[in-house]
């Protein structure tokens, strides 16, 4: 069974600082990984997707995450942050093989911005 | 651009009744999803369809929990008897199926409240 653990369920930056949001994910083949974000009483969007491509994933709004098979890690970095990025941050993964594509999710990171 | 909507947004009733919410997929998109989200947790998937067919429930969709997709497009969930612990956030993903790492779109949410 695939599981995914988000270290950290709240992370604090300063606006312009390092955003670094760990998930690493428990599975015995690599699987499709995502990002999410959620903002308050909305649905899910997607960041960034990982499918056996690239090991780095530029997603949208500036961020990007790095696949590292051998640590079975999917960290979600972004240079600097902006306000803008509050919100709560959701690791997935998916099967790769079957017909469903159920995502398993992590429990979720709140990042909060600093001014 | 038409993304996926879910009808109420919000819902609040009293134990013991029944409640149904209706999902509208992204109207090429093959497989839809039910998620439900608890508070502070990641979505836990709870059933998928591919067109019509419901191929797989989670073991948290227990019978008093219903769901269908006539003629392959809308779904409804609909909840019997519904108790206090089925307070969450119910979210519906649509998504056309692929070889390889498709992206579910995520609706807004209905968010139930059981008195």
């Amino acid at each position: 069974a695939q599981s995914v653990t988000q270290l950290g369920s709240h992370v604090s930056v300063s606006e312009g600082a390092l955003v670094l949001l760990r998930c690493n994910y428990s599975s015995s083949v690599p699987p499709y990984l995502f990002w999410y974000v959620q903002y308050p009483n909305q649905g899910l969007q997607l960041l960034l997707k990982y499918t056996s491509a690239a090991t780095l994933v530029k997603g949208i709004n500036g961020f990007e995450a790095e696949f590292k098979k051998s640590e079975t890690s999917f960290h979600l970095t972004k240079p600097s942050a902006h306000m803008s990025d509050a919100a709560e941050y959701f690791c997935a993964v998916s099967p790769l093989s079957g017909s469903a594509r159920q995502l398993t999710f992590g429990s979720g990171t709140q990042l909060t911005v600093l001014p | 651009d038409t993304g996926v909507s879910q009808n109420p947004r919000h819902k609040i009733t009293k134990r013991g009744q029944n409640v149904t919410f209706r999902c509208d997929p992204i109207s090429e998109h093959n497989r839809l999803y039910w998620y439900r989200q608890t508070l502070g947790q990641g979505p836990e998937f709870l059933t998928y369809f591919q067109n019509e067919a419901q191929l797989e429930k989670s073991r948290l969709l227990s019978d008093r929990f219903s769901a269908e997709r006539p003629k392959g497009s809308f779904s409804t969930l609909e909840i019997q008897r519904t108790e206090q612990g089925d307070s969450a956030m119910y979210l519906c993903a649509s998504s056309l199926a692929l070889t390889s790492g498709e992206t579910q779109y995520f609706g807004p949410g209905t968010r139930l409240l059981v008195l």
